[in-house]
């Protein structure tokens, strides 16, 4: 079955550090993968994608994702924290078998301390 | 945001009434998806249309209803046979093209009283 896992609920992480958001995923075929960010009480706001090619792939505010075929990983990174990074990161793949809807990860509440 | 409009942002309804939820979106795009998100959850997907008058339900439909009459409108009815309603609703928008992301309104929060 085609699957998503964000393995923490939470990150936290110190303002100016750097910052992992960890995705792992089960899909056949290649991957159509998605990262968005939703701020409290808002829509979700893509922030990048892979779909072929270079494996680190660069996004909106500062933030990448390194796709690992072996690992079949996606984790969104960012070399510096914000304090304004603090928000709901979620993962989500393309489903081929299912008129490529999207299959989303539970979501993970990345908090940024000063 | 962009160019998708969700109205109302706040909505209260009775034990027993319907309610409908507008989506528009003026950004021509093909494919049109309604979630749906609790508290500590991802989402999950209640229908969606690739088409003008035509959709499918997703992975929550019972007690829902959409009509996919123009290209820029996809409501959502949230019937009184949905018995827990409450939630935040996201409609999104996709060109075609296994590729493309999804562009997200701004939701509405839907509250049983």
């Amino acid at each position: 079955a085609q699957s998503v896992a964000q393995p923490e609920d939470q990150v936290n992480v110190a303002e100016g550090n750097p910052l992992t958001v960890k995705c792992t995923y089960s899909v056949s075929g290649n991957p159509y993968l998605f990262w968005y960010v939703q701020y409290p009480n808002r829509g979700l706001q893509f922030l990048l994608k892979y779909i072929t090619g270079d494996n680190l792939v660069k996004g909106s505010y500062g933030f990448e994702a390194e796709f690992n075929k072996s690992q079949t990983s996606f984790h969104l990174k960012k070399p510096s924290a914000l304090v304004s990074d603090s928000a709901l990161y979620f993962c989500a793949v393309r489903d081929p078998y299912s008129n490529y809807q999207l299959i989303w990860g539970a979501g993970t509440k990345l908090i940024i301390k000063p | 945001d962009g160019g998708i409009t969700q109205s109302p942002k706040y909505l209260f309804r009775k034990e027993g009434q319907n309610v409908t939820l507008s989506c528009e979106q003026n950004l021509n795009h093909d494919a049109m998806y309604w979630y749906r998100q609790d508290p500590g959850q991802g989402l999950r997907l209640i229908y969606y249309s690739q088409i003008v008058n035509d959709f499918q339900k997703g992975d929550i439909a019972e007690g829902y209803s959409v009509s996919r009459e123009k290209k820029e409108s996809f409501p959502l009815t949230v019937t009184s046979a949905q018995k827990n309603p409450t939630a935040f609703y996201l409609c999104a928008t996709t060109l075609a093209g296994g590729g493309s992301e999804q562009f997200f309104g701004p939701g509405t929060r839907l509250t049983v009283l």
